[in-house]
């Protein structure tokens, strides 16, 4: 089986920028995904990384070391509205045609004015 | 919007009762994915089918069953409902089996009383 630690919370400044970390233990890998939760809304695909390195698409950027079993959420310019909870996942067992995403406990990510 | 809808939005019932949770993926998506959320925790994964077949199953209660019909949408049965039983309840749903970026509905939160 696979877990994935990430911190519970986290807090910034409004136009700071912000780092989730998540680390994963596995007997195999297969990538690194991250979904962002607003308060009684659904979760949202935000990235995947396959291999290493940083992967950005606009402010939010994701990066992956599988050498390290570890991979950050990075937010820039921080917005109000980026105030959510922000969960990692991955795939258990990894090369399974009956693999499931299993998600981490997630971060909640409080932004202050 | 996703283009993943659930109904109802909301559920109120009585301890013992038993329940139908519906979800239609996004046009296209074979896959979907059955989520349970509790209060302030992470998502654990139920169970997921792909274009009719169950494809991986997690944590789900015997109480619990769910399926996907020709049409591709997927019905979660709940019985013999307890208090703990109360949670926000998601579909997801992906093109492929083994996708890591999920399309998420906007949930079905049941109330068990």
């Amino acid at each position: 089986g696979q877990s994935l630690e990430q911190p519970s919370e986290v807090t910034a400044v409004e136009g700071a920028i912000v780092q989730i970390n998540c680390t994963y233990q596995t007997s195999g890998f297969y990538g690194l995904s991250w979904y962002q939760q607003h308060d009684g809304g659904a979760p949202t695909f935000l990235s995947y990384n396959a291999l290493d390195g940083l992967e950005e698409t606009g402010r939010f950027s994701s990066f992956l070391s599988r050498s390290d079993s570890y991979g950050y959420l990075l937010l820039q310019e921080l917005q109000m509205k980026d105030s959510a909870s922000y969960f990692c996942a991955v795939r258990d067992p990894p090369y399974s045609s009956a693999s499931k995403i299993i998600f981490g406990s997630g971060t909640r990510l409080s932004i202050r004015p | 919007d996703s283009g993943v809808t659930q109904t109802p939005k909301h559920l109120i019932t009585a301890t013992g009762q038993r329940v139908t949770l519906r979800c239609s993926p996004r046009s296209g998506d074979l896959s979907v994915y059955w989520y349970q959320q509790s209060l302030d925790q992470g998502l654990q994964f139920l169970i997921q089918y792909y274009n009719g077949e169950e494809r991986a199953k997690g944590n789900i209660l015997e109480r619990f069953s769910a399926q996907q019909f020709p049409d591709l949408h997927s019905e979660l049965n709940l019985s013999s409902l307890e208090l703990g039983d109360s949670a926000l309840y998601f579909c997801a749903s992906s093109v492929t089996a083994d996708s890591y970026e999920q399309y998420f509905g906007p949930g079905t939160r049941l109330t068990v009383t």
